[in-house]
């Protein structure tokens, strides 16, 4: 049982470079979610899903899409980065919504160059 | 407490000694809060959490106190150890699908 696993650890873009963060759960979880988190501030969610095939924007959309084809992923695209998406990303999943605790990731760290 | 900036708020304690960390939250419909803990490089562990309807509930070693009157919540640590040196956030669930996390606050527990 993995829990919620994120890929990749590391990554550098340079500026107008698309990527794809992948997100994957073993625990059968229903919603599933993406946050960011940069120095001294809390974790802003960018977009969550509800349920496979559904997807929802979040705080801090701009500049990012989701898909949630199969119900254990969730993937986060950039399209074209952006130094300002230079932050660490939390993947994070369960089955209550916002009422219950999530299980994260153990983050991607993305630097735009 | 919590804040919002550069510079994480730190607590520093020794080792055997309690800890209490403080968060203010913002909103008073918030229902349902969760302290979460952070070690350095990894993702947030989650901790305990309270309802709006109870001022208390005890976890192993843990104890949070929600104080609804001054939107005030508090995770108190007992017999602090080395392993507990990490950043504590909480979050605060204010309606549906909209969780905030606060900036959190850095614990080094000194041997």
């Amino acid at each position: 049982n993995a829990g919620v696993t994120q890929t990749p650890k590391f990554r550098v873009l340079k500026t107008g470079q698309s990527m794809t963060l992948l997100c994957a759960q073993d625990m059968n979880h229903e919603y599933m979610y993406w946050y960011r988190q940069d120095p001294g501030m809390g974790l802003r969610l960018i977009h969550y899903s509800v349920g496979e095939g559904t997807t929802a924007k979040g705080e801090v959309p701009d500049g990012y899409n989701v898909s949630r084809l199969k119900k254990q992923n969730f993937l986060l695209g950039l399209e074209s980065a952006a130094p300002s998406q230079t932050s660490v990303y939390f993947c994070a999943s369960n089955n209550g919504g916002v009422s219950y605790g999530y299980t994260f990731g153990s983050g991607t760290r993305l630097t735009v160059v | 407490g919590e804040s919002v900036g550069l510079h994480l708020p730190t607590l520093s304690v020794q080792e055997g000694d309690n800890s209490i960390i403080n968060c203010a939250y913002s909103n008073s419909a918030s229902d349902y809060f969760i302290w979460y803990k952070q070690e350095s490089g990894k993702g947030p562990q989650f901790i305990i959490d309270i309802r709006s309807n109870m001022d208390k509930r005890q976890g192993q070693r843990v104890t949070v106190l929600l104080n609804k009157t001054v939107k005030h919540l508090s995770l108190q640590i007992a017999a602090t150890q080395p392993g507990d040196s990490a950043v504590y956030f909480c979050a605060e669930r204010r309606n549906n699908n909209d969780m905030r996390f606060g900036a959190g606050t850095r614990l080094t527990v000194k041997p």
